[in-house]
């Protein structure tokens, strides 16, 4: 079966240094998104990508996150300047279409800010 | 906007016992539903989906699901619990082909602990 690979699954970092998280999504799947879960909180919604540009982000997604598919197989996430609440797991996840057709999820990656 | 709720934050059964865990949803039209289920420290699994058709959804590991429009519901159930489903559990709504964006909102999710 198909899968969102996620790497590192964790990541350890200084406080104001920058992070790239980085997402293999399904080949054919053409929506991107990043969620997070901050440790015993739900998952909230960061951003979707599509066509090559951002097609809805939260309140979360400042000015210190970006996204970027620099090529036909990778996702990525930044973070320009990490703060200790940024400390989180981080979800990749793709889909087919609208809707939530074949939304599948990454393993995360757990990013720790220190 | 679309919202989910998942009143009941802490639930404790008997391993064998039956198992339902609430979810309750807003949204305008019709949504499609998921509930995931979460293992420490781990990632989200898919439990099941529901997008139309019948509104009782078979998953995996035994769940089933059951969508009630007039009830704004979609709640889990599983006839008989075995220990190694203690875990937490979240539903999720997105918005449908009608509208709503590709987001998946959760709710605050149920954490299931198995009495042996």
């Amino acid at each position: 079966e198909p899968e969102v690979t996620q790497t590192p699954s964790h990541q350890v970092t200084q406080m104001g240094q920058e992070v790239i998280l980085r997402c293999v999504p399904i080949s054919n799947h053409l929506y991107f998104y990043w969620y997070r879960q901050i440790l015993g909180q739900k998952v909230e919604f960061l951003v979707s990508f599509y066509n090559n540009e951002i097609s809805e982000k939260s309140e979360i997604f400042d000015d210190q996150f970006s996204v970027e598919r620099p090529d036909g197989s990778n996702f990525t996430l930044k973070i320009r300047s990490t703060k200790l609440e940024d400390s989180a797991m981080y979800f990749c996840a793709s889909s087919e279409g609208v809707g939530g057709n074949g939304y599948t999820f990454g393993s995360g990656t757990r990013l720790t800010v220190v | 906007a679309q919202s989910v709720t998942q009143p009941d934050i802490h639930i404790t059964v008997s391993e064998g016992a039956s198992l339902e865990l609430r979810c309750n949803y807003s949204y305008g039209a019709t949504p499609y539903l998921f509930w995931y289920v979460q293992s420490p420290g781990q990632g989200l699994q898919l439990l099941l989906k529901y997008f139309s058709g019948d509104t009782l959804v078979q998953g995996i590991k035994g769940f089933e699901a059951e969508f009630k429009r007039s009830q704004s519901s979609f709640n889990l159930r599983k006839p008989s619990v075995h220990w190694s489903d203690a875990a937490e559990y979240f539903c999720a709504v997105v918005g449908g082909l009608t509208g709503g964006g590709n987001k998946l909102t959760f709710g605050t999710g149920t954490q299931l602990k198995v009495e042996l």
